[in-house]
């Protein structure tokens, strides 16, 4: 079964910082998609980016990047020049075709004045 | 577009009584989505429809959860009897269809159950 972990529970960043969040999924599949989402205190759930498996270009949204790693089942998220409003909880999630989306447990990130 | 609307945003019931959870999906959106989020298990999909028709509801916990939707523009997530377990926010989602797009999730209903 498809597994997706997030190993940070928590993390902190300086405003202004580069913060990296960690995930990784377990999967047999070659023909999938990726996703962070992000939850403010709102509890609103926002899509951040997404990464189609077969593209190996990394997926980059203005201050958001990940870096996709497939052979090694790695989907990390970089913030860079963090801002208050990025504080939140990040979800990463996993999706393939014909099948309901998985998402880790979520790493809530402070950002420090 | 208001988005994805879930009522009541907030709930708090006694064990044992009845709680009705409603959500209005995103018009033209055939895809929709129930999540419930606890800090042990994360966010978990529940059940999800297509075409007004529940497709996969294998993250229903138990028999005491249902979901309907009698339209394309309105769902219901039912637990009876509630229990203090199932205290946690859920989430409804819609998106077109098609798994692969985007899902818009509504603001959540943060449920308690003493």
């Amino acid at each position: 079964a498809q597994t997706v972990t997030q190993s940070q529970p928590e993390m902190s960043v300086q405003e202004a910082e580069t913060v990296t969040l960690s995930c990784t999924y377990d999967t047999s599949e070659s023909d999938y998609y990726l996703f962070w989402y992000k939850q403010p205190p709102s509890r609103q759930m926002i899509l951040v980016i997404r990464q189609e498996a077969y593209k190996q270009q990394n997926a980059t949204e203005n201050r958001f990047s990940v870096n996709f790693q497939k052979a090694a089942k790695s989907f990390s998220l970089k913030i860079s020049d963090s801002q208050l409003g990025d504080a939140a909880m990040y979800f990463c999630a996993y999706l393939k075709r014909d099948d309901k989306i998985i998402f880790g447990k979520g790493t809530r990130l402070h950002i420090l004045p | 577009d208001a988005g994805v609307i879930q009522s009541p945003r907030h709930e708090v019931t006694e064990m044992g009584q009845e709680v009705t959870l409603r959500c209005k999906p995103i018009s033209g959106h055939n895809s929709l989505f129930w999540y419930r989020q606890t800090m042990m298990r994360g966010l978990e999909l529940l059940i999800y429809f297509n075409n007004n028709v529940p497709i996969d509801d294998s993250g229903m916990p138990e028999d005491r959860f249902s979901a309907k939707m009698p339209n394309a523009s309105f769902s219901t997530l039912k637990i009876q009897p509630s229990e203090p377990r199932d205290s946690a926010v859920y989430f409804c989602a819609s998106s077109m269809s098609g798994v692969y797009n985007e899902q818009f999730f509504g603001p959540g209903t943060r449920l308690t159950v003493l």
